[in-house]
């Protein structure tokens, strides 16, 4: 079936460092994908999404590219804040037409002043 | 702000009582809700989409007698757990989508003493 992996956490930084969190997918057909923020006490976000390969999605100084040879979508900041600080959570949709969610196991990413 | 909200944000229950959980869309007319559960360290996993108006759509391995859901309006989705048990504890979310776009709740915490 389909499924998420990501890696573990928590990924702990100094502010202004670059991050990159890993995700690769494993998907029938041709699945859009997304990542997915949670800040503490808050519900998950969209952070961005892309929908065909090699598109790429971007928000708030966060990309990641959608890489069909390698099931891959990695999320990468080239600087990061402390109020990056927060749940990190890579989904696909099997694009099916349907709106359900496959999540991987998120990843918390910690950064430091 | 938030677009669905979630009540209560947690709850302490003893094992063998009954727990209802609230999700309201407050911004749109949701016809189709979905509800997740998150274990410690682990990914959301999808229980079940609630339709407005007919049965819930249960994911495999989830038991409907077990966990309840109601989609009585198209604001609000109820889920309830039945007999409530200590392996019931857990995070509970909800959603709603439009197009591909999720909107989550904040979470129910539920710990079944």
């Amino acid at each position: 079936g389909d499924s998420v992996t990501q890696m573990e956490g928590p990924v702990t930084l100094s502010e202004e460092a670059f991050l990159t969190i890993n995700c690769t997918y494993t998907a029938t057909g041709y699945p859009s994908l997304f990542w997915y923020v949670q800040y503490p006490g808050e519900g998950l976000q969209l952070l961005l999404k892309a929908t065909k390969a090699d598109d790429k999605g971007s928000n708030k100084g966060f990309e990641a590219t959608y890489r069909k040879e390698t099931t891959s979508f990695h999320l990468e900041k080239g600087s990061v804040q402390v109020s990056d600080s927060a749940v990190y959570f890579c989904a696909l949709s099997p694009n099916t037409g349907f709106q359900k969610l496959v999540f991987g196991t998120g990843t918390r990413l910690l950064v430091s002043p | 702000g938030a677009v669905v909200s979630q009540h209560p944000s947690w709850v302490i229950c003893k094992s063998g009582t009954s727990v209802k959980i609230e999700c309201r869309s407050l911004d749109f007319q949701a016809t189709t809700m979905f509800w997740y559960r998150q274990f410690p360290k682990q990914s959301l996993m999808l229980m079940a989409t609630s339709n407005e108006g007919s049965k819930a759509t249960y994911e495999q391995g989830v038991e409907k007698d077990k966990f309840l859901i109601n989609h009585a309006s198209l604001t609000l989705s109820t889920l309830t757990v039945t007999s409530a048990h200590p392996e019931d504890s857990s995070f509970y979310i909800c959603s709603r989508g439009t197009g591909e776009t999720q909107y989550f709740g904040p979470g129910t915490r539920l710990l079944v003493l």
